[in-house]
């Protein structure tokens, strides 16, 4: 079993729609990152929380420790917002060593 | 600040070169990743450092790989020799903390083909 699940895998959406996107894991974590890559391949942080919610502009994330899940929402979503949207967790390994393990990404399409 | 620079941004190689990936992190930043993105796996972490020294290592694929951070501003990554199955994007990425508490700044990344 992954360690992270994302869903959906791929999303279509009509242009100004509310968008969610679903990340699980399945071990403790010591925070949750959301990332964005456009199709021209670049990754940009959006997020990075380990509790309660966080908003950037049209951007929402929230997180849920005790049941392991985060939700990232997109209002008014436009054509722009099209990229694929990466959930990555950040795992303790050792004292002093700390990675990140990333979902498969959703790719979101936002149609005109 | 020009952020994370990686070069080069394109590399292909044939099969058995040497191929050495350079990252120039964010002035000040702790911490740097390589990271290798392909469509079978997504987004792997193959080694990170901390103040200029490897603290994990156990992604990087076998001993044909190796990374260096000879100082706070550089780092390389080398594969030799090369192999087609290494073809993927290589991500370099710094952060100012680790990943507990900072967020992480991504290179372009270097798209390499190797045939």
């Amino acid at each position: 079993k992954n360690e992270v699940e994302q869903s959906p895998q791929n999303l279509t959406a009509q242009e100004g729609e509310f968008i969610t996107i679903n990340c699980s894991y399945s071990v403790g974590i010591s925070a949750l990152h959301w990332l964005q890559q456009h199709p021209g391949g670049g990754i940009v942080s959006l997020f990075m929380l380990s509790s309660g919610k966080k908003k950037h502009g049209r951007l929402i994330a929230t997180i849920n420790i005790q049941e392991k899940h985060s939700s990232l929402h997109i209002t008014a979503s436009h054509p722009r917002d099209s990229a694929v949207y990466i959930c990555a967790v950040g795992l303790r390994v050792r004292f002093g060593n700390e990675k990140l393990t990333f979902g498969t990404g959703t790719r979101l399409t936002i149609i005109p | 600040d020009a952020g994370v620079i990686q070069s080069p941004r394109h590399e292909v190689t044939e099969m058995g070169q040497e191929v050495t990936l350079r990252c120039k992190p964010i002035s000040g930043h702790d911490y740097l990743f390589w990271y290798r993105q392909t469509m079978m796996r997504g987004l792997e972490l193959l080694i990170y450092f901390n103040n200029n020294v490897p603290i994990d290592d156990s992604g990087m694929p076998e001993d044909r790989f190796s990374a260096k951070m000879p100082n706070a501003s550089f780092s390389t990554l080398k594969i030799q020799p090369s192999e087609p199955r290494d073809s993927a994007v290589y991500f370099c990425a710094s952060s100012s903390h680790s990943s507990y508490n900072s967020p992480l700044h991504f290179g372009n990344g270097t798209r390499l083909t190797v045939t």
